[in-house]
C-alpha cells in the first residue's frame, strides 16, 4: 500500500504564475487534508476534503487559494498569482478515521 | 483557544539519555494528541498518540504523559539514540479526529553520540 503522494516534491514558480500541487491519498482513504510549513515553524492547518466536498477551509486565505478532491485523481491545491510569502512546504495527510498520514511534501519556491 | 504551546524550541541530549519535549494547550474540547517526527525533507510521521481518558501511553522507547487537570502532555524518549534527532512536533484536535490538527511549534532534537 503506498503512502500519501504528493508532486511534484520541488516546484519553483515566478511572482503571479500559478502553482498546483497535487496529492494522491492512501488506498481506502476519504479524508485529505492539507497543512502549510513556513520555515522554522509549525504545519498550519488550511483545508479538509472529502470526495467532492470541502468540509473545512477555516485555514484557507480568502483570496488566490483553492482546494478540489474530486470524484477522480488527486486532490489539487492551487495558488493563483503566486507572491513571494507563499514559498513554503504544502503537506498533503489521508486519514481513514483518526490517525492522518502525511506525503513528503512540496515544496514550493516563489523566485 | 486553538493554540497549542510547546517547549523547548531545542533540546541537545547525550546518547543513551532521556528526551522530554514539553507542550500545553487551551482548548478543553481537544480530545486527540498525537506526537509527529519530521526529518529534514520529509513529511510528519506518526509517533505515539493519546486520548485524555488514559494517563500514560508507551509504545518502545516512547512515552506520553498526559496531566487532563494540567492541560499539558510531554514526550519522553528513553535511551535517545542519534538517529532520534528530528524536529518533533505535538498536535491535538477535536471531535474524534478527522484531523484538523493544531500544530506545536516544533522541538529540534539532537542526540549526540
Amino acid at each position: 500500500n503506498a503512502g500519501v503522494m504528493q508532486n511534484p516534491r520541488h516546484l519553483v514558480r515566478r511572482r503571479g504564475q500559478e502553482a498546483r500541487l497535487r496529492c494522491s491519498p492512501m488506498k481506502g482513504h476519504s479524508h485529505v487534508y492539507w497543512y502549510r510549513q513556513l520555515p522554522e515553524e509549525g504545519l498550519k492547518f488550511m483545508v479538509y476534503l472529502q470526495k467532492e466536498n470541502i468540509i473545512d477551509e477555516s485555514g484557507m486565505p480568502k483570496e488566490r487559494f483553492s482546494a478540489e478532491f474530486p470524484k477522480e485523481g488527486p486532490s489539487i491545491l492551487r495558488i493563483q498569482q503566486v507572491v513571494r510569502g507563499d514559498s513554503a512546504a504544502y503537506f498533503c495527510a489521508s486519514s481513514p478515521q483518526e490517525e492522518a498520514f502525511f506525503g513528503q511534501g512540496t515544496r514550493l519556491t516563489v523566485v | 483557544q486553538q493554540q497549542v504551546k510547546q517547549s523547548p524550541q531545542s533540546l541537545i541530549v547525550q546518547k543513551g539519555g532521556i528526551s522530554i519535549i514539553n507542550c500545553a494547550y487551551e482548548n478543553t474540547a481537544f480530545d486527540y494528541f498525537p506526537w509527529y517526527q519530521q526529518f529534514p525533507g520529509k513529511g510528519p510521521a506518526l509517533l505515539i498518540a493519546i486520548r485524555p481518558d488514559v494517563s500514560e501511553k508507551k509504545e518502545g522507547r516512547f512515552t506520553i504523559s498526559f496531566n487532563k487537570s494540567a492541560k499539558q502532555f510531554s514526550l519522553h524518549i528513553m535511551d535517545s539514540q542519534p538517529g532520534d534527532s528530528a524536529t518533533y512536533f505535538c498536535a491535538a484536535s477535536r471531535g474524534g479526529a478527522t484531523n484538523k490538527l493544531i500544530f506545536g511549534t516544533g522541538t529540534l532534537l539532537a542526540v549526540q553520540p
